[in-house]
C-alpha cells in the first residue's frame, strides 16, 4: 500500500537495550522527520533528513541515532534505551517545496521499563 | 532559531461558540506556517497552510508577519472539532528544510 508506515506499533523494552523503530514511505519523498510526542511537550523533533545520506539533529537528538541509506527508509535507533525515552514516536515525510504537506505515520508507542 | 509557541494547552468551549487557537512564531526568514490536527486515535493530518489562504472545515488562519502570529479561528465550533491542534513552522534549519511544531492545544467542544 502507498503511504508512510511505522513498525512496530507498540514496543516494550528494558532499560539499556538497543531498539530500532522503522519508518518506510512509498512516495520517494525527499524529506523525512522523526518526532517524539509527550504530554506537555507536544511534538519535538529528534532528527531530520533532506535526502539519502543527509541527516541533521533536531531539538532532542541525544540518545538516538538515525540512518538513511535509501530514500524510502529512515530508521531511528535508541542505542541504550532509558525510561525517559518512553514516548510515542512519529515519522513524517514531505515532498519538499514551499507549503508542502507533511504526511505522518501512525506512530510507535514505546515503553522502556 | 525556529520556534513555535502555543500559549494554551487546553481550550474548552461550548458548541456554537467561536474558537481561536493562538500561535506565535519566531523565525528570521520567510516562514511557512501550518496547522495540523490529531483526532482521537488518528494520525496527524494537515488542516491549513498559510499559502493556500483556504478555509477547511470552517477554520481559517491568517498570517500576521507584524505580530508573528498565525492564529486559527472558527466562528461556530462543533463537537467533532474536539482534537489536538498543532501549529507548525517550516523553514531552513541550517542547510536543510525542517518542520517545527508547537506544544499543541487540546480543544474540547462541549455539547
Amino acid at each position: 500500500d502507498a503511504g508512510i508506515t511505522q513498525s512496530p506499533r507498540y514496543k516494550i523494552t528494558e532499560t539499556g537495550r538497543q531498539v530500532t523503530l522503522m519508518c518506510h514511505q512509498t512516495w520517494s519523498h525527499s524529506y523525512m522527520f522523526w518526532y517524539r510526542q509527550d504530554l506537555g511537550h507536544g511534538l519535538r523533533l529528534i532528527y531530520y533528513s533532506a535526502a539519502a545520506d543527509i541527516t541533521d539533529k533536531g531539538e532532542v537528538p541525544d540518545g538516538y541515532v538515525v540512518s538513511r541509506s535509501k530514500t524510502e527508509n529512515f530508521p531511528l535507533t535508541l542505542e541504550s534505551a532509558t525510561r525517559s525515552q518512553t514516548s510515542v514516536y512519529f515519522c513524517a515525510s514531505i515532498r519538499g517545496g514551499v507549503g508542502t504537506e507533511a504526511f505522518f505515520g501512525q506512530g510507535t508507542r514505546l515503553t522502556v521499563v | 532559531a525556529q520556534r513555535v509557541t502555543q500559549p494554551e494547552k487546553l481550550l474548552s468551549v461550548f458548541k456554537g461558540a467561536p474558537v481561536e487557537l493562538k500561535c506565535n512564531y519566531s523565525y528570521s526568514g520567510s516562514p511557512e506556517l501550518f496547522w495540523y490536527v490529531q483526532y482521537s486515535r488518528q494520525r496527524l493530518q494537515l488542516l491549513l497552510r498559510h499559502i493556500s489562504r483556504e478555509s477547511i472545515k470552517g477554520f481559517t488562519a491568517d498570517l500576521n508577519k507584524g505580530e508573528t502570529s498565525f492564529h486559527l479561528k472558527k466562528p461556530f465550533a462543533q463537537e467533532e472539532d474536539s482534537a489536538m491542534y498543532y501549529c507548525a513552522l517550516g523553514g531552513s534549519g541550517g542547510s536543510n528544510y525542517k518542520l517545527t511544531f508547537g506544544k499543541g492545544t487540546l480543544l474540547t467542544v462541549n455539547p
